[in-house]
């Protein structure tokens, strides 16, 4: 059955450095997103990216963060400049199209900023 | 800004128990409901999506109710196995957004042998 895969699966980062986290999409899915989970509290949206080109933000998804789709499989979330509280679980998801209802997630990538 | 709530908050169960949970969600601007079970170092699995007041689905010992009017849905479990320990997370979108989803906090469930 196709599944999202993300990568790493743990990385582990200083202050201030930058980090992209990588995700493959189901192959013929159309919308993707990036959701993060810090520690103890809810799963949050941070982006949805449709048509090469980023759909609905939170307010979480401020200028530190960026995303792209590069080469028609990945989809990969920047940190520019992380900093402690960056620190989480970064899921991935996608779904079908249009008329599709379910996300599917990916099984995470845990950052953790020192 | 939507707010899903969830309860309880952890559930421990012995094998052979039945047991439910239950999501709460802004009723105004509804789309769809999720149900997701997700253990430990894997990916959220989808359980169930419904959209319609009064859906029930069910997935084997799995099954879920919806009312849309009330903004509540319930999430049962016949016969928990120790297989069945996870969080089981609800999540909302709401009518006119990207499709993402806002969650709840999620059960934890630990099923006893």
């Amino acid at each position: 059955e196709p599944e999202v895969t993300q990568t790493p699966s743990h990385q582990v980062t200083q202050m201030g450095q930058e980090v992209i986290l990588r995700c493959v999409p189901i192959s013929n899915h159309l919308y993707f997103y990036w959701y993060r989970q810090i520690l103890g509290q809810k799963v949050e949206f941070l982006v949805s990216f449709y048509n090469n080109e980023i759909s609905e933000k939170s307010e979480i998804f401020d200028d530190q963060f960026s995303v792209e789709r590069p080469d028609g499989s990945n989809f990969t979330l920047k940190i520019r400049s992380t900093k402690l509280e960056d620190s989480a679980m970064y899921f991935c998801a996608s779904i079908r199209g249009l008329a599709g209802n379910e996300q599917f997630f990916g099984p995470g990538t845990r950052l953790t900023v020192l | 800004i939507l707010n899903v709530e969830q309860s309880p908050q952890s559930l421990h169960v012995q094998e052979g128990d039945s047991t439910n949970f239950t999501c709460s969600f802004p009723s105004s601007n509804f789309y769809a409901l999720h149900w997701y079970r997700w253990e430990t170092a894997k990916s959220p699995e989808a359980l169930f999506v419904m959209t319609l007041n009064g859906d029930e689905k069910k997935k084997g010992r799995i099954s879920a109710t919806l009312n849309t009017k009330e903004g509540y849905s319930y999430l049962y479990i016949k016969g928990s196995q120790p297989e069945d320990s996870a969080t089981y997370l609800c999540a909302s979108r709401s009518s006119g957004s990207a499709r993402q989803l806002t969650f709840g906090s999620g059960t934890q469930l630990t099923v006893l042998p």
